[in-house]
């Protein structure tokens, strides 16, 4: 069964101090991996897509990378802007374009 | 450019009551898809289209029915309204079913009471 677990839960920063998500995931010839980013009461934002092992992307202070398992989104030097409920999702092969999401990790920034 | 729109933000319904969820599309995409969340748990998908016409169930479809009769257009219908069917509900497209990203509405929160 195509599954996506997230890690962890919530993650409470202060401004500045860097750190690191976790997406990991098993799914049946991987298509894409997707990292949206969710503000309370709004739809997700699309951040990235990572396609093979080894692919990174980075957008401001972010950056995201993608082994054979698992994904991580580094967070450098983070801002209370930053805080958001980041998403992970994947699209299997032969999936017709669906995607399956982990549960989302909660991350706070303090000034 | 508006992007992906759904109406209504809020609603609330008496169980056993049956209504529409609206989401429409200006960016002229293939694929449209509504999602449901729930406290605790990850975005999970009801039913999807890949064009006008076109129509299938994903991961929890059961009391929900969609049709594809425009490109811009996907309406989500609650048949009979159940208290297991409160959630907030999410509306995306992209441009072809596979590999882009998706672009998301800013959701419906439902309560059924």
């Amino acid at each position: 069964e195509d599954q996506v677990t997230q890690s962890p839960e919530a993650l409470r920063l202060q401004e500045g101090e860097s750190s690191s998500l976790n997406c990991s995931y098993t799914v049946s010839g991987l298509r894409g991996l997707f990292w949206y980013r969710q503000d309370p009461g709004k739809g997700p934002e699309f951040l990235f897509t990572l396609y093979s092992a080894g692919e990174e992307k980075e957008k401001e202070r972010l950056k995201a990378t993608l082994t054979k398992k698992e994904s991580f989104l580094h967070i450098t030097a983070p801002k209370p802007e930053d805080s958001a409920t980041y998403l992970c999702a994947v699209q299997a092969g032969g999936s017709q374009g669906n995607l399956i999401f982990g549960k989302g990790t909660k991350l706070s920034v303090k000034p | 450019n508006a992007g992906v729109t759904q109406t209504p933000k809020f609603q609330v319904l008496k169980t056993g009551q049956s209504m529409t969820l609206q989401c429409a599309q200006d960016m002229n995409h293939e694929y449209m898809s509504w999602y449901r969340q729930d406290p605790g748990m990850g975005l999970r998908l009801i039913h999807y289209s890949v064009g006008a016409g076109i129509t299938d169930q994903g991961e929890v479809p059961n009391g929900y029915n969609v049709s594809r009769s425009t490109t811009e257009d996907f309406p989500l219908r609650l048949l009979s309204a159940a208290p297991s069917q409160t959630s907030v509900y999410f509306c995306a497209s992209s441009p072809t079913p596979g590999f882009t990203e998706a672009f998301f509405g800013q959701g419906t929160r439902l309560t059924v009471v």
